[in-house]
């Protein structure tokens, strides 16, 4: 998981502001996902993508965008139409084909709301 | 789709006792179960994971159980340790191409010296 970097650590956001997460592996994993997380709560997927250029929507993917242009970075836009979203938001990557199919975590963004 | 019930939510053990989670699956083709350990502020990290072909997997103080035909799973620490304080989520891979890892809602384990 070491090869997976989020930025920044912390972010703030303003009413009606689109912010954008950004997410980086080096690892050559074709797979990657972004979860949202509440206090005390579980993990929940916001978007996933297994391969470039395509990605699909999660449990939750209201209210946010993501786009994958090349196989090391995932970027998450959270937008306006996103009421609620302070959270830590953590990116994931993993080996799609593969039975070693083990997710490894980014160290995660908490997003404020100003 | 699949769905993960965990259990207990909360758990605390003295130093040196043994510790069980449980967690239970839904969808009976989902074939791949990893335990994630998170600490306050940090990132889940990969524990021990299972797969449906092994009944049963360790690696020094941490064992993983594998039950198909029940549909659960479970983590045991043995011989806990301060350090073993952190939140616990199981999860479970859904079938078919999408691949996504289902997981449970956590377990707060405290391990008071």
């Amino acid at each position: 998981d070491g090869g997976i970097t989020q930025s920044p650590k912390y972010l703030f956001r303003k009413e009606g502001q689109n912010v954008t997460l950004s997410c980086e592996q080096n690892l050559n994993h074709d797979a990657m996902y972004w979860y949202r997380q509440d206090p005390g709560q579980g993990l929940r997927l916001i978007y996933y993508s297994q391969i470039v250029n395509d990605f699909q929507k999660g449990d939750i993917a209201e209210g946010y965008s993501v786009s994958r242009e090349k196989k090391e970075s995932f970027p998450l836009t959270v937008t306006s139409a996103q009421k609620n979203p302070t959270a830590f938001y953590l990116c994931a990557s993993s080996i799609s084909d593969s039975p070693q199919r083990a997710q490894y975590f980014g160290p995660g963004t908490r997003l404020l709301v100003l | 789709g699949e769905n993960v019930e965990q259990h207990p939510s909360t758990l605390s053990v003295q130093e040196g006792d043994s510790a069980v989670i449980k967690c239970t699956y839904s969808d009976s083709a989902s074939n791949y179960f990893p335990w994630y350990k998170q600490e306050l502020g940090k990132r889940p990290q990969l524990i021990i994971d299972i797969r449906s072909n092994v009944g049963e997997k360790k690696d020094q103080r941490i064992a993983v159980t594998l039950n198909k035909t029940a549909k659960h799973f479970s983590l045991h620490i043995t011989e806990t340790q301060p350090e073993d304080s952190a939140v616990y989520f199981c999860a479970a891979i859904q079938s078919g191409s999408a691949r996504q890892l289902t997981f449970g809602s956590g377990t707060q384990l405290t391990v008071l010296p």
